[in-house]
């Protein structure tokens, strides 16, 4: 597609639900990466994939949080178990190369309320 | 350890006047330096980069931002504000060991004022 997709753009959870977020990048880019932005804070890096292989999840702040991309192209998040603490916009990323000069793609987020 | 430090939160400056948006940086390595911008209920938007070379960088809407390596900084300018240039904007900055992830500033809020 022409830019990265992002699906839900807003979801409302009760705490405790599991939830799954969607990234859809742009065709043909190898790199993607998740980042949790919190209100008036910075984005925050999650995890990182190549092609399918996940490199990075150092980011993922418990072992609630799984994100795969299983063929390479889209991705899902998931919260389980979701806390009140969870709640942000929740970014998605790619990029066409593996370099680290390569500049990032952002869609436009998915709205996360954990009542 | 990579970091970003953007100390204002928040900057004003009538349309017409020169802008400037603070960024220092901290990197084991040598930096990739970029620009950001978030308006309302979207995502980033792509400004500029400094990977090597010219110090003085030149982006999209009239933007650019000068690299100082002795002074750790990558502050972003703009020589004639426009009210539409009202947005948050993010530094952000990744070394050149290999890691992948971009680390951001808190970001500051820019707000021209007609």
């Amino acid at each position: 597609g022409a830019g990265v997709s992002q699906s839900p753009r807003y979801k409302v959870a009760k705490r405790g639900q599991d939830v799954a977020l969607r990234c859809d990048p742009i065709s043909g880019h190898v790199s993607l990466f998740w980042y949790q932005q919190a209100l008036g804070q910075g984005p925050e890096f999650l995890t990182y994939f190549q092609n399918e292989a996940q490199l990075d999840k150092s980011g993922l702040p418990s072992d609630r949080f799984f994100a795969e991309r299983p063929e390479g192209s889209v991705s899902t998040l998931k919260i389980q178990r979701t806390q009140q603490e969870d709640s942000a916009v929740y970014l998605c990323a790619s990029s066409a190369l593996r370099s680290g000069a390569n500049v990032l793609t952002f869609g436009a987020g998915s709205r996360l309320t954990v009542l | 350890a990579q970091s970003v430090a953007q100390p204002e939160d928040q900057v004003n400056v009538a349309e017409g006047n020169p802008l400037t948006v603070k960024c220092t940086y901290s990197v084991s390595g040598n930096p990739y330096l970029f620009w950001y911008v978030q308006y309302p209920n979207r995502g980033l938007q792509f400004l500029l980069k400094y990977i090597t070379g010219d110090n003085l960088v030149k982006g999209s809407y009239g933007f650019e931002a000068e690299f100082n390596k002795s002074q750790t900084s990558f502050h972003l300018k703009k020589p004639s504000a426009l009210v539409s240039d009202s947005a948050l904007y993010f530094c952000a900055v990744r070394d050149d060991t290999g890691a992948n992830n971009l680390f951001f500033g808190t970001g500051t809020r820019l707000t021209v004022i007609p």
